[in-house]
Order: structure tokens, then sequence, then C-alpha cells
């Protein structure tokens, strides 16, 4: 079964609105969660590292303001988009850190298509 | 800047082997990754290397050269179900990924 779940899987807004997407890290505390943008048949893009209880530490280029993330418990981040446009339609995924003996796995979310009309 | 190369395409037959070849340029480096990505899905754990050589994991190996820069992914046997993307990635700081540009994977019958 999946150790991170994302959701929701598919949304679709209107121009303007603002779109949650959540990332919940399952049987395991997650304090660094990474959020990425997929256009279609193109690379992930890292967006953001979200680290639990602090800032998120956005890469070159993402616009921090229009893409909110909260980290606020071991389990749980969120990506907001804020004020959606037609080119923010893409597949955003997550991905969160655990820490084993043999040393640190990654495990992704399921993904979330947003598609901005 | 950092980026991460690989070829575009790649097109092979049922049993046959393929390489992707993935060289990269990043400010850190904590290993290079390989993942899987069924077109609308997510991308799925295939390997990891840390040190330089082969790391063998069923039909597929992956191979890493830090002092090249270098690393492959070897697909044997291939089999349809292999068609996907293939992304090779780097952490590169605090367990952050870089990601490659992938490589589409086509398995002819």
């Amino acid at each position: 079964g999946a150790v991170v779940s994302q959701h929701p899987s598919w949304v679709i807004c209107k121009s303007g609105t603002s779109v949650k997407i959540e990332c919940r890290s399952l049987d395991f505390q997650a304090t660094t969660m990474f959020w990425y943008r997929q256009f279609p048949k193109q690379s992930l893009m890292l967006m953001a590292t979200s680290n639990e209880g602090s800032k998120a530490t956005y890469e070159q280029g993402v616009e921090k303001d229009k893409f909110l993330i909260n980290h606020a418990s071991l389990t749980l981040s969120t990506l907001t988009v804020t004020s959606a446009h037609p080119e923010d339609s893409s597949f955003y995924i997550c991905s969160a850190r655990v820490s084993t003996p043999s040393g640190n796995t990654i495990y992704f979310g399921e993904g979330s298509w947003l598609t901005v009309v | 800047g950092q980026s991460l190369e690989q070829p575009s395409e790649v097109t092979a037959v049922e049993g046959a082997i393929v390489q992707i070849n993935c060289t990269y340029q990043t400010s850190g480096f904590y290993g290079l990754s390989w993942y899987q990505q069924h077109d609308g899905g997510a991308p799925t754990f295939l390997s990891y290397n840390a040190l330089d050589g082969l790391e063998e994991t069923g039909r597929f190996s992956s191979f890493l050269s830090r002092s090249d820069s270098y690393g492959y992914l070897l697909l044997q046997e291939l089999q349809m179900k292999d068609s996907a993307s293939y992304f090779c990635a780097v952490g590169s700081g605090t367990y952050k990924y870089i990601f490659g540009t992938g490589t589409r994977l086509k398995v002819l019958a």
C-alpha cells in the first residue's frame, strides 16, 4: 500500500481561485517533504522543500507567494496554488523522506492533476 | 547550474537489453537514483548508487562513475510493461532530488 498519500488525485478549478493539495505520510513521520511539478512529457521539477515547523525553502524561479506550502505536522504538508491560472495546470507530486537504519528512502505520493479553466 | 542529461527516447524489442545513460552536473552529490514512471502515474523507485560500480536488482542494473559524473540504467529481458519514462535523479543537498530530463522507453513486440 501507499506510504505517502496525496489528495485530491485530480482537480479542476476556475481561473483566479485557489486550490489546496495535501500530502500525508502514512505510518511514519516525515520532517521533510518535497513538492514537484511536472508538465506533460517533461521532467519533475523541484518546487520547494517543506520542513515541519518552519518555512519552506523554494527553488529559484518558484513564486513563494503563489505556491503556499504549510507543513504544520509531522505527517502533513499542503501546497496551495493561489490565484490559479491556466498555465498552472500541471501534475503536482510530493515526496517524503524517511530515515531508516539502512539509510534514507524517498517515497512519492500518487500525484495530483490540476487543471485550471 | 545543475543539470542531468538523458536521451529523450529509446526504442527496443521485447527480450532485448537497453542502456539508458545519465550525465550530471550538480553542486552536491548524495547518490544517483533511477525512477520509472508510467503515463499518468507517480515515479517508482528502481535503484540507487552511492558508490562507483554496478548494482543489480533483478532485470535492472545501475552503474555509477562519480569521477565521470555518469551513470546508466541497464534493463535486460525487456517486457512490454517496461514501456515507460525513466528518470535519473541526483540527491543534491538535504536529500532533495534533482531529476533528469527523462527517457521515454518504447518496447516493441
